[in-house]
């Protein structure tokens, strides 16, 4: 089975500073893939990020960073630079390679607001 | 081209009536998805089409019948549908179902309402 945690429901940052939303997981695959996701009011789910559990490098896209800790099964998201457009729905998801392949295991998400 | 369409955009129907959901890609992706989402939860998988095969189903109630005519489309026959079956509705393609390790692009949705 697979799980993913989010365990900050609402962030609030400040313009213009970094934020760091955080994200723990679960799983019984050797391998598999972590994303993130931002889903802003109008519905849209936005891939920003992805990290293979392979890679030995962190990802990086932009402003978007993915700091992935597999020892602690951690991969959470941080943004650089906040932008009021930046305020959305981030959601962490998972897919495994195995038993889960095809499948996406969500987090419950987290609303972030950018400040002015 | 990185986008999936979907249409409509909103959709009001009632317990008797049958409507469908479209969904498109030109991404020559392989695998393609439906996903529920309700106000702010997480997006619940209900389909999955792999080479526009059933791969997939989540033990969806028969009255969504999802079918895919060919690589690029998908659609969600919606028939004798329940007001808790209101909800944004999102469709989403990858390049391989049988990996982790493509990321999943997603349409706008349509937003869903049972009368």
């Amino acid at each position: 089975a697979q799980k993913i945690t989010q365990t900050q429901p609402g962030m609030f940052v400040q313009e213009k500073e970094a934020v760091t939303l955080d994200c723990t997981y679960d799983t019984s695959d050797p391998s598999y893939g972590l994303f993130w996701y931002k889903q802003p009011s109008s519905g849209e789910m936005i891939f920003l990020i992805y990290q293979g559990s392979y890679d030995q490098q962190n990802a990086t896209e932009g402003r978007y960073s993915l700091n992935f800790q597999k020892a602690r099964k951690s991969a959470n998201l941080v943004i650089s630079a906040s932008q009021l457009g930046d305020s959305a729905m981030y959601f962490c998801a998972m897919r495994g390679m195995n038993t889960n392949a095809g499948k996406s295991t969500f987090g419950d998400g987290t609303t972030l607001t950018v400040k002015p | 081209d990185t986008e999936v369409t979907q249409t409509p955009k909103h959709l009001v129907m009632g317990m008797t009536n049958k409507k469908s959901l479209k969904c498109e890609q030109h991404m020559g992706h392989r695998a393609m998805y439906w996903y529920k989402q309700k106000a702010k939860k997480p997006p619940e998988l209900m389909f999955v089409y792999s080479y526009e095969k059933l791969s997939i189903n989540e033990s969806v109630p028969s009255r969504f019948s999802p079918e895919c005519p060919n690589s690029s489309l998908l659609n969600l026959h919606l028939h004798a549908l329940q007001p808790e079956d209101s909800a944004l509705y999102l469709c989403a393609s990858s390049q391989e179902a049988s990996t982790g390790y493509n990321e999943q692009f997603f349409g706008p949705g349509t937003r869903l309402t049972v009368l």
